[in-house]
């Protein structure tokens, strides 16, 4: 496989519920990031890891959690979602230091959550 | 405050030239880049601008002016398949901002 590939590509939750969003990448590259788009909003980032640390925290509420195993892998795990959490989530990898730098993403198909 | 601004929509028909501009506003900025979404798809990335001028690729050029804090998207020779959203976004190192999207229509 090649690319960033995400899993599941769509997932109905209740809001009591608890399940993850998987990431992974095949293109050896050393960030991944975690992304939201609502309809008719901006994509909004949630978080950076950066060598598998996290480096961007931006404001996202604690009932989202992303974990990165290692280089290749990153999980965000959902716990009591709210409806208005409904969106697609959408994953991307990049090879920092790179003469592209962090100017070229490269994205996952996305997660499309519906929290009922 | 930091902020893109870009048109909601932009309607042209087959074989036009559209250009789509981009204004920004960051305390931190490294470049700009352009990306192409259409509906149920990823994100795709077009171009990147570190350094002021045109960059061009194919039918398509993105310009960079950093002292205007303005840039665009030139879309030459539209056919059917640009019908799509696209992107600006800055570049605050080690992150990407992004816009909210201008819609392309194009017609026959």
């Amino acid at each position: 496989e090649t690319g960033v590939t995400q899993t599941p590509r769509h997932l109905v939750m209740g809001m009591t519920n608890k399940k993850s969003l998987k990431c992974e990448q095949h293109l050896g590259h050393n960030a991944m990031y975690w992304y939201k788009q609502s309809a008719k909003k901006p994509l909004e980032l949630m978080f950076v890891y950066s060598l598998e640390e996290r480096v961007e925290n931006n404001s996202v509420p604690s009932r989202f959690s992303p974990e990165c195993p290692n280089s290749s892998h990153l999980f965000l795990h959902l716990h009591t979602l709210q409806p208005e959490d409904s969106a697609l989530y959408l994953c991307a990898s990049s090879q920092e230091g790179s003469a592209g730098g962090v100017g070229e993403l490269f994205f996952g198909e996305g997660s499309r959550l519906t929290v009922l | 405050g930091q902020s893109l601004e870009q048109p909601s929509e932009v309607t042209a028909v087959e074989g036009a030239i559209v250009q789509i501009n981009c204004t920004y506003q960051t305390s931190g900025f490294y470049g700009l880049s352009w990306y192409q979404q259409h509906d149920g798809g990823a994100p795709t990335f077009l171009s990147y601008n570190a350094l002021d001028g045109l960059e061009e690729t194919g039918r398509f050029s993105s310009f960079l002016s950093r002292s205007d804090s303005y840039g665009y998207l030139l879309l030459q020779e539209l056919q059917m398949k640009d019908s799509a959203s696209y992107f600006c976004a800055y570049n605050q190192g080690g992150k990407l901002i992004f816009g909210q999207g201008t819609e392309l229509s194009v017609k026959p």
